[in-house]
């Protein structure tokens, strides 16, 4: 059974940094890509970044691009969410998904975890 | 990049309906589109994949149709636990989701 779990939410300051993890279980790991998706309070879902099976492929919404690094550890099937100079638009819920393929984009998510909050707030 | 655009944004139904959503991309993105549900509190789930692929276990009263930049999900026959937010989402480039669809109790 396909298992994502994401911890490393929490409150932090504007300006603050933050690493979201997600431990991934039930699936070879590093057969996939995966991508970080968020929803803030009351909103819709807004992708915000992925990654290739292998980590060598990343990708960035304009919103967090040159603020947010994705990157992988295939040996712990883990998937990560470095967050810095953190704003308050940044307030959501992140879930991480896996994607259907080994490359990322042409690939859909078809499992995501339960999410993580991070508030960003003084 | 991509912009995705769903209508409409709240839909008032009731049990028995055929409900219609729609979904626009504002280029063409052949069938990489994919639909997703979503309940209060959870996660989304995947309904359908390639603009009308149903994903296994999803209730064939889900349907998709559509091709290049309009497409449209149809549930045929609204059941209670079909009460939820519906995203769009294309794959071409990128990912990139609609701004949802909630589907409300009449």
């Amino acid at each position: 059974e396909v298992q994502l779990v994401e911890s490393g939410g929490g409150l932090v300051k504007p300006g603050g940094s933050l690493r979201l993890s997600c431990a991934a279980s039930g699936y070879t790991f590093s057969s996939y890509a995966m991508s970080w998706v968020r929803q803030a309070p009351g909103k819709g879902l807004e992708w915000v970044s992925g990654v290739s099976g292998g980590g060598r492929s990343t990708y960035y919404a304009d919103s967090v691009k040159g603020r947010f690094t994705i990157s992988r550890d295939n040996s712990k099937n883990t998937l990560y969410l470095q967050m810095r100079s953190l704003r308050a638009e940044d307030t959501a819920v992140y879930y991480c998904a896996k994607c259907l393929g080994s490359f990322g984009p042409n690939s859909y998510f078809d499992y995501w975890g339960q999410g993580t909050l991070v508030t960003v707030s003084s | 990049d991509i912009q995705m655009t769903q209508s409409p944004s709240t839909l008032s139904a009731s049990v028995g309906d055929r409900v219609t959503i729609t979904c626009r991309a504002s280029q063409s993105i052949s069938s990489w589109l994919a639909w997703y549900q979503q309940k209060p509190g959870k996660a989304p789930n995947i309904l359908i994949y390639k603009a009308s692929s149903l994903e296994s276990g999803v209730p064939s009263r889900f349907s998709g149709s559509g091709s290049g930049t309009e497409f449209t999900l149809t549930i045929s026959s609204l059941q209670p636990d079909d009460f939820a937010t519906y995203y769009c989402q294309q794959y071409k480039s990128d990912w990139t989701f609609g701004q949802g669809t909630k589907v409300e109790i009449k």
